[in-house]
């Protein structure tokens, strides 16, 4: 089935550093992907969907210059994380739309563990 | 109102009982919804994509309702391994694509 490769698994940084998570299709183009982030015992939040070649279209409350989504590639998608601070600690998780025979499924990375000191 | 509600839980029921998460959404024009289940700190896996017929895997129903909005999940015959957070998602059609997931329902199968 349909894979994506995110990394890092997991990353602690400093306090006004900036952070780049990878996420690649490995076996399927992903022209669309999404960017979640997920607090404990809470549920994803989409920041942003991103389209191969064009500007990522961001949720409302998601700033763009700090959330920086490149999706430069058919099968890479990358989000920065830009001047990190605590409160960006989270799960980040990248999800990518691919078609099937029953119609399109949504894959997910395995998600990257931010924290931020 | 949030785009995508669920049964607020936790759920907590013996080995071998049937249980159903519900889930409403906001969105009329909605087209597709799916079931995941996430397990503590690992990224949601897809249970079920929800179709106009309603669908079974196994131990596994889902149901969509487009008139009253909603989308069920029934789990019969329950297991151990059963217990995770059961999500569901939304593809909303907008001026673009995004899907759009409920807060999760707990569910714990105690022996």
């Amino acid at each position: 089935g349909a894979v994506v490769s995110q990394h890092p698994s997991w990353v602690i940084c400093k306090s006004g550093t900036s952070v780049k998570i990878e996420c690649r299709s490995l076996d399927f183009q992903a022209t669309t992907m999404f960017w979640y982030r997920q607090f404990p015992k809470q549920s994803l939040m989409l920041m942003a969907t991103s389209n191969e070649g064009s500007k990522a279209t961001y949720e409302q409350g998601v700033e763009k210059d700090k959330f920086l989504i490149n999706h430069a590639s058919l099968t890479l998608s990358t989000l920065t994380v830009t001047s990190a601070h605590p409160e960006d600690s989270s799960f980040y998780i990248c999800s990518a739309r691919e078609w099937g025979a029953l119609g399109y499924g949504y894959t997910f990375g395995s998600g990257t563990r931010l924290t931020v000191v | 109102r949030k785009e995508v509600e669920q049964d607020p839980g936790p759920f907590n029921v013996p080995e071998g009982a049937t249980v159903a998460f519900n889930c409403t959404y906001s969105n009329s024009a909605s087209q597709s919804f799916f079931w995941y289940r996430q397990d503590c700190r690992k990224e949601p896996k897809l249970l079920m994509s929800v179709y106009s017929s309603g669908n079974e895997d196994g131990r596994f129903t889902a149901q969509l309702n487009r008139a009253s909005q909603y989308i069920s999940l029934l789990i019969r015959d329950s297991k151990l391994s059963d217990s995770a957070t059961y999500l569901c998602a939304v593809n909303m059609k907008t001026s673009y694509d995004k899907v759009i997931f409920g807060p999760g329902t707990s569910l714990s199968v105690i022996p």
